[in-house]
């Protein structure tokens, strides 16, 4: 059982491109969740998901956008990186009160 | 207005002795439930324990226990006979409302370092 599996684990951007982090899990959660965690911080909310098709803003959506097709895959798109963007990522998935986690995507904009 | 507050930046503890991580909240709803995450240095984030606002006892999980005093809003975690792989960084975090999809919002951290 994979849990959470978040791709890519590490990758550096340039300003002003474009990038996918890919997050999938194959528990059947209908709740997903993207959030950043810039250095010595807690975690804060970019987008979430009820289920296929519904999405939602979290705290700090801006600069982000996110799809659901299927229970499966919540990927996170970021359009014109900057680098105010530079921070670790981790997407989760939950039912009940217990959230999984993925791993992380740490991720740089110079 | 900060709903979870972690006073403690950084801790130390000895080896084997029991440690407390404070941890305020601040919410309207009646329903609402308290986690407290791990994070060592290797990044990910492990799920430790849970309080529903409703549960009368508190929560305990092995090692850690949750010291729940709702009129105070405090949800503090008790690690009792600390180890060495208790080093890490440790978030509170709150789910306000009934339902699933909540969000949960995460404290700062507290940063616990065990000394052999």
């Amino acid at each position: 059982n994979a849990g959470v599996t978040q791709t890519p684990k590490f990758r550096i951007l340039k300003i002003g491109q474009s990038m996918t982090l890919q997050c999938a899990q194959d528990m059947n959660h209908n709740y997903m969740y993207w959030y950043r965690q810039d250095p010595g911080m807690g975690l804060k909310l970019i987008y979430y998901s009820v289920g296929a098709g519904i999405t939602d803003k979290g705290e700090v959506p801006n600069g982000y956008n996110v799809s659901r097709s299927t229970t499966e895959d919540f990927p996170l798109r970021l359009e014109l990186a900057a680098p105010s963007q530079t921070s670790v990522y981790f997407c989760a998935s939950s039912v009940g009160y217990g959230y999984t986690f993925g791993s992380g995507t740490r991720l740089t904009v110079v | 207005a900060q709903k979870i507050t972690q006073t403690q930046p950084g801790m130390f503890v000895q080896e084997k002795e029991a440690v407390t991580l404070d941890c305020t909240y601040d919410t309207s709803d009646q329903s609402y439930g308290l986690f407290w995450y791990k994070q060592p240095s290797s990044g990910e984030m492990i799920f430790l324990i849970y309080q529903g606002s409703y549960d009368e006892q508190n929560a305990t999980e092995g090692r850690y226990s949750l010291n729940f005093q709702k009129a105070r809003k405090s949800a503090n975690l008790v690690i009792s006979a600390s180890q060495l792989g208790d080093s890490a960084m440790y978030f509170c975090a709150m789910r306000e409302g009934r339902t699933s999809y909540d969000k949960v919002i995460f404290g700062p951290g507290t940063s616990l370092s065990v000394i052999p």
